[in-house]
C-alpha cells in the first residue's frame, strides 16, 4: 500500500487566496483526520470523519477553514481566505477503526501563507 | 478526550546508550499509543499498548504501561543516530487522541 497520500507538499500563497489541500487515506481505512502542527501549539485535531461523515469539526480554527470527504478515497481541506497565521504543517491521517486505534500519517503539506 | 505529558521534554544520549522517555495522563484508558516524529516527517505509529497489558515489546523498544498511576513509559535500547526523533504518547479511552508536546531526542554518534 502506498500509505496515506498528501498533495501538494508544499504550498506558498499570499494573504487572501484560497488554498486547498488534499489527502487519499489508506484504501480500507474508515475514519480520517486532519492535523495541524505548529512550533506554538503543537499538534492539533482540526476535524475527523467516520465512514465519510464529519463527526467532530470542534478543532476547526474558524469559518475560513472548511473540509469534505466526497468518497472513502479522498478529502480536502480549504482555507479561505487564507491568512499568515495559517501557516504550519498540516497533516492527514487515517485508521480502520474508529477512535483510539493506530493512526497513519501522510507526510503532511507545509503552508507558508505570505 | 484527554492529553498525554511527556517527560522529559528533551534528551540527549549517545549511540549504544538506553532513551527512556515517559508519559502521565489523568483519565482511565482503553489503549497508549507511542508515536515517532522525524524532522519534517509526519508521525509514525511505534507501538500500542491495551490496557490489560502491562509491558510490550517491538524490536529495541520497550513500553511498560501502570494504569495504577496513569503511567507509561518507553524505553529505547542501544539507540542509534537514526532513532533521533521526536516521541508522542497518545492514551485513548475511546476518544479521538490529543497529542502533547512529545520528547525530543537527539542520540549523537
Amino acid at each position: 500500500d502506498a500509505g496515506v497520500i498528501q498533495s501538494p507538499r508544499h504550498e506558498v500563497t499570499e494573504m487572501g487566496q484560497e488554498v486547498t489541500l488534499r489527502c487519499k487515506p489508506i484504501s480500507g481505512h474508515n475514519s480520517l483526520f486532519w492535523y495541524r502542527q505548529t512550533m506554538m501549539r503543537g499538534l492539533e485535531l482540526l476535524i475527523y470523519f467516520n465512514n465519510n461523515v464529519p463527526i467532530d469539526d470542534s478543532g476547526m480554527p474558524e469559518d475560513r477553514f472548511s473540509a469534505k470527504m466526497p468518497n472513502a478515497s479522498f478529502s480536502t481541506l480549504k482555507i479561505q481566505p487564507s491568512e499568515p497565521r495559517d501557516s504550519a504543517v498540516y497533516f492527514c491521517a487515517s485508521s480502520f477503526e474508529d477512535l483510539g486505534e493506530t493512526q497513519y500519517f501522510g507526510p503532511g503539506t507545509r503552508l507558508l501563507v505570505l | 478526550s484527554q492529553q498525554g505529558e511527556e517527560d522529559p521534554q528533551a534528551l540527549s544520549i549517545q549511540e549504544g546508550e538506553n532513551a527512556t522517555m515517559n508519559c502521565s495522563y489523568k483519565t482511565s484508558i482503553n489503549n497508549l499509543q507511542w508515536y515517532r516524529q522525524n524532522s519534517g516527517r509526519g508521525l509514525v505509529h511505534l507501538i500500542l499498548i491495551r490496557s490489560n497489558e502491562r509491558e510490550k515489546h517491538s524490536g529495541r523498544l520497550r513500553v511498560t504501561l501502570d494504569t495504577s498511576k496513569k503511567s507509561s513509559s518507553l524505553l529505547i535500547t542501544a539507540s542509534r543516530a537514526a532513532d533521533t526523533a521526536s516521541y508522542f504518547c497518545a492514551p485513548s479511552g475511546f476518544q479521538k487522541l490529543v497529542f502533547g508536546t512529545g520528547t525530543r531526542l537527539l542520540v549523537s554518534p
